[in-house]
């Protein structure tokens, strides 16, 4: 059973610029969490996504990020219009339908900003 | 804001038992203590939890104080895999908000040979 899968493993784009971010959660599990690390810093909450739902946002930054897990096809996080602030690790983790007593990371993705 | 405290770095001879302490005074009766490390440039990973009975795994034991005010995490034999940032979390498991884990600034542990 493959674990957590996050692709790219590092992005680069230069300011102003899309980056799309994907998680393939394991196997049979239908709940997706994203976290940000800046550099030097801890992991900061961001988004909790059930299948096509939004549980929680409120780590998310009000403004050019956004996430959705569609019913088929990993969990996208979406920033539009980077800036050099944006650069971070973003990782995710998912949990299973049946319960969520343990959270299983990704190698999460490297953002760097130009 | 996190609901734990922890001292920020510690350190151990590798071959010794690491114990790692945690304070959580204002857990509440529905929540689990919950440990996760990172290890440099990874995701976290799982290590164990428990609501108040002592916990055992491969990885690691988890004592609990019995008014729960506390914890501490043991690694019996510390290797310089070891070395990583533990985080202790409160939370409780389920499909709420209430449910996703509040990081904060963990114990970076250093093994050393």
């Amino acid at each position: 059973n493959a674990g957590v899968m996050q692709n790219p493993r590092h992005l680069v784009r230069r300011r102003g610029q899309e980056a799309r971010l994907r998680c393939s959660p394991m196997k049979g599990h239908s709940h997706v969490y994203w976290y940000r690390q800046l550099p030097e810093e801890g992991l900061k909450f961001m988004v909790y996504l059930q299948k096509e739902n939004i549980i929680d946002e409120s780590g998310m930054p009000k403004e050019r990020f956004s996430a959705e897990f569609p019913k088929e096809g990993p969990s996208i996080l979406r920033i539009q219009q980077v800036v050099r602030g944006d650069s971070a690790a973003y990782f995710c983790a998912s949990s299973p339908e049946t319960t969520n007593e343990k959270l299983f990371f990704g190698s999460g993705t490297q953002l760097s900003v130009l | 804001d996190a609901k734990t405290t922890q001292p920020t770095s510690m350190d151990c001879a590798e071959g010794r038992a690491a114990n790692l302490p945690c304070n959580h005074s204002t857990i509440s009766g529905n929540e689990y203590v919950y440990w996760y490390r990172q290890i440099h440039s990874q995701g976290p990973q799982y290590i164990i939890h428990g609501l108040k009975n002592n916990e055992t795994n491969e990885m690691a034991s988890l004592i609990i104080t019995e008014d729960r005010k506390s914890s501490t995490l043991i690694l019996p034999h510390a290797t310089l895999r070891d070395t990583a940032v533990y985080y202790c979390i409160v939370r409780v498991p389920g499909y709420s908000s209430a449910s996703k884990i509040i990081f904060g600034s963990g114990t970076r542990l250093s093994i050393r040979p």
